[in-house]
């Protein structure tokens, strides 16, 4: 079975300073991992996938998440904030080969000026 | 637009009405999935089909509802005897075998509301 963890469902920056979002997932296999936003009314957009590559995956518009399997997490790092960045973000997991995805509770993520 | 498109965008409806969604995937994607995202949830997956095959369906698929994708392109699914828990919005994603790691693609989904 496999499950995610979205550490908090609010996160607070202002404009130009660093991202955080935090995921630890539980997986019987060699994971997939995503994340994906969603910004209102619009649909799920993939912002970067970890394959059993390279361990640091770096995604769109500055994105990057480090695949950490001692910690079993996949935290969602940007250097600087962009107000465009305000939306919501889900982690995501995959058992590998075709199986479902199952989504984490998703985290807000608010930028103010 | 050649991503992955759903009809109606909105649907509203009351209680005890049948209600049907269509979902048109990407066209050289195999793989169909259904999910189902409610208020302040991430999305959870309903059921999805390789070409025209059903293969998978969670159980939180009640008898109620019911999806089809008679040609292996455009899928829909029903939802008979509406109940106001259906509120939520319906997501249609697809993959290709092409694709490592099952990355799906989604479309802007169904918003169902039942008064």
């Amino acid at each position: 079975a496999q499950s995610v963890t979205q550490l908090d469902s609010h996160v607070s920056v202002s404009e130009g300073t660093p991202v955080l979002l935090r995921c630890n997932y539980s997986s019987s296999y060699s994971p997939s991992l995503f994340w994906y936003v969603q910004h209102p009314n619009k649909g799920l957009q993939l912002l970067l996938k970890y394959t059993s590559a390279a361990t640091l995956v770096k995604g769109i518009n500055g994105f990057e998440a480090e695949f950490k399997k001692s910690e079993t997490s996949f935290h969602l790092t940007k250097p600087s904030a962009h107000m465009s960045d305000a939306a919501e973000y889900f982690c995501v997991v995959s058992d590998g080969g075709y199986s479902t995805l199952t989504f984490g509770k998703g985290t807000m993520l608010l930028v103010s000026p | 637009d050649t991503g992955v498109s759903q009809d109606p965008r909105h649907k509203i409806t009351k209680r005890g009405q049948n209600v049907t969604f269509r979902c048109d995937p990407i066209s050289e994607h195999n793989r169909l999935y259904w999910y189902r995202q409610t208020l302040g949830q991430g999305p959870e997956f309903l059921t999805y089909f390789q070409n025209e095959a059903q293969l998978e369906k969670s159980r939180l698929l009640s008898d109620r509802f019911s999806a089809e994708r008679p040609k292996g392109s455009f899928s829909t699914l029903e939802i008979q005897r509406t109940e106001q828990g259906d509120s939520a919005m319906y997501l249609c994603a697809s993959s290709s075998p092409f694709w490592r790691a099952n990355e799906q693609f989604f479309g802007p989904g169904t918003r169902l509301t039942v008064l």
